[in-house]
């Protein structure tokens, strides 16, 4: 069974410092990761896709890496602001569904 | 991209009564659709997955009497939770995959708060 751990659960920092969100998965075999943003209440907005031939995706200040062989994969948020305060859930497909992490709590204080 | 919508987006309801939740894709033909409960600070943990036209296959340890699920067409999903009790409180969420999709999309998700 897939086992998705996400480290830390829950961090704050101050605005313009840059965001390290770190995702780790049991099992290799899978065929994509893919980041997801929750707000407090909320469903999810998806963030980043990575296929498992990739190495790498990057969209405007974020940028996620994955190393599938070791079973990681981080996200990068530069320059955080306030609007990047919310949960980053971290997801792995294989075997046919998604299996999620718990989430890195993120508050960026102004 | 694509949208899906869930109704209601918050429920309260009594202990011992049924409520639905229904998930639609807006935009675009859902063969597959899947339901998640969320506990706060907790992963989305998968409760069943529904394609359209079949009976919807349950993850281990959902209660398929309980959490009845119908996937009665390409656009719409139910899942109907019978009689409820305060441990069902919880934040359920849906997402759907088109044909030939790699990528699901989810709904905003419904609070429900059995009393």
């Amino acid at each position: 069974k897939q086992e998705v751990t996400q480290i830390p659960a829950a961090l704050s920092v101050p605005e313009g410092e840059n965001l390290v969100l770190n995702c780790s998965f049991t099992d290799s075999a899978i065929y994509n990761l893919q980041w997801f943003r929750q707000d407090p209440g909320k469903g999810l907005t998806s963030l980043l896709l990575i296929q498992s031939s990739q190495r790498e995706q990057t969209s405007g200040r974020l940028n996620a890496s994955l190393d599938k062989s070791s079973g990681r994969s981080t996200l990068y948020i530069a320059a955080s602001q306030p609007g990047d305060s919310a949960t980053y859930l971290c997801a792995v497909y294989g075997n046919n569904r998604l299996a999620f992490g718990k989430g890195n709590q993120v508050v960026v204080i102004p | 991209g694509a949208v899906v919508s869930q109704h209601p987006s918050r429920v309260i309801c009594k202990s011992g009564t049924s409520v639905k939740i229904e998930c639609r894709s807006l935009d675009f033909q859902a063969t597959t659709m899947f339901w998640y409960r969320q506990f706060p600070k907790q992963s989305l943990m998968l409760m069943a997955t529904s394609n359209e036209g079949s009976k919807a296959t349950y993850e281990q340890g959902v209660e398929k009497d309980k959490f009845l699920i119908n996937h009665a067409s390409l656009t719409l999903s139910t899942l109907t939770v019978t009689s409820a009790h305060p441990e069902d409180s919880s934040f359920y969420i849906c997402s759907a995959r088109g044909r030939n999709q790699e990528t699901q999309y989810f709904g905003p998700g419904t609070r429900l708060l059995v009393l």
